[in-house]
């Protein structure tokens, strides 16, 4: 099983500012199936990109993601209040079998 | 309106079971692989299950492996999931999602999730 830790645990930025979330797997991970979600407290997750780079449906501009093999990255570029929340990457691996990271919590100063 | 909608959770003592349902609208339910997640009080996503649009390809979690068992009735927009010998760590909100097409596995359709807990 790809085990996905995320960097930091927790990160404060002001608005305007630029975020930028890692994602590093155990193993190598095929671009086309590493996600990133956003969670606000008491809501579902929202899917932000798929495939590494690509924004689902909705997802501003200000969010773009990169990487490959074991390490990747969502940035957002210019911090709006509303991106508070905590923020998941998700694998899809060889043995079909999906994984979670543990989360980055973006607070808003 | 495209939208999954869980029912069934609820109090239930550990070694019980409970069967969970998600009930999908708005979209063709059977032109998509479903799949349940959960997530325990204050903790992180946890994939538990997952069912492609045919039925023909079922995996697990290792961790559920053997005592729950996922399913799907394309003629009635419904997925379930058959949760037996539960235990204190199977607490959590468990949500009903929709892997996205074109092979991508990502999940992009959720519903707000039922809650399981399990304790005596």
């Amino acid at each position: 099983e790809i085990v996905l830790t995320q960097s930091p645990g927790t990160l404060s930025l002001s608005p305007g500012e630029r975020g930028t979330l890692s994602c590093r797997a155990s193993q190598s991970v095929i671009s086309s199936y590493l996600a990133w979600y956003q969670q606000k407290p008491g809501q579902a997750p929202r899917l932000l990109m798929y495939a590494t780079s690509s924004r689902a449906a909705g997802i501003p501009d200000r969010f773009s993601g990169s990487g490959s093999g074991t390490d990747f990255t969502l940035t957002i570029s210019r911090l709006e209040p509303e991106d508070f929340g905590v923020y998941y990457c998700q694998q899809y691996g060889s043995t079909s079998a999906f994984s979670f990271g543990q989360g980055t919590k973006l607070e808003i100063k | 309106e495209v939208q999954l909608v869980e029912s069934g959770g609820g109090l239930v003592q550990p070694g019980r079971s409970l069967r969970l349902s998600c009930a999908a609208s708005g979209f063709t339910f059977d032109d998509y692989a479903m799949h349940w997640v959960r997530q325990a009080p204050g903790k992180g996503l946890e994939w538990v299950s997952g069912i492609s649009w045919t039925s023909g390809n079922i995996d697990y979690a290792g961790s559920v492996k053997g005592r729950f068992t996922i399913s799907r009735d394309n003629a009635r927009n419904s997925l379930y999931l058959q949760m037996s010998r539960l235990r204190d760590e199977d607490s959590a909100l468990y949500f009903c999602v929709r892997e996205m097409a074109y092979g991508y596995h990502a999940f992009d359709l959720w519903g707000r999730g039922t809650v399981v807990t399990v304790s005596s």
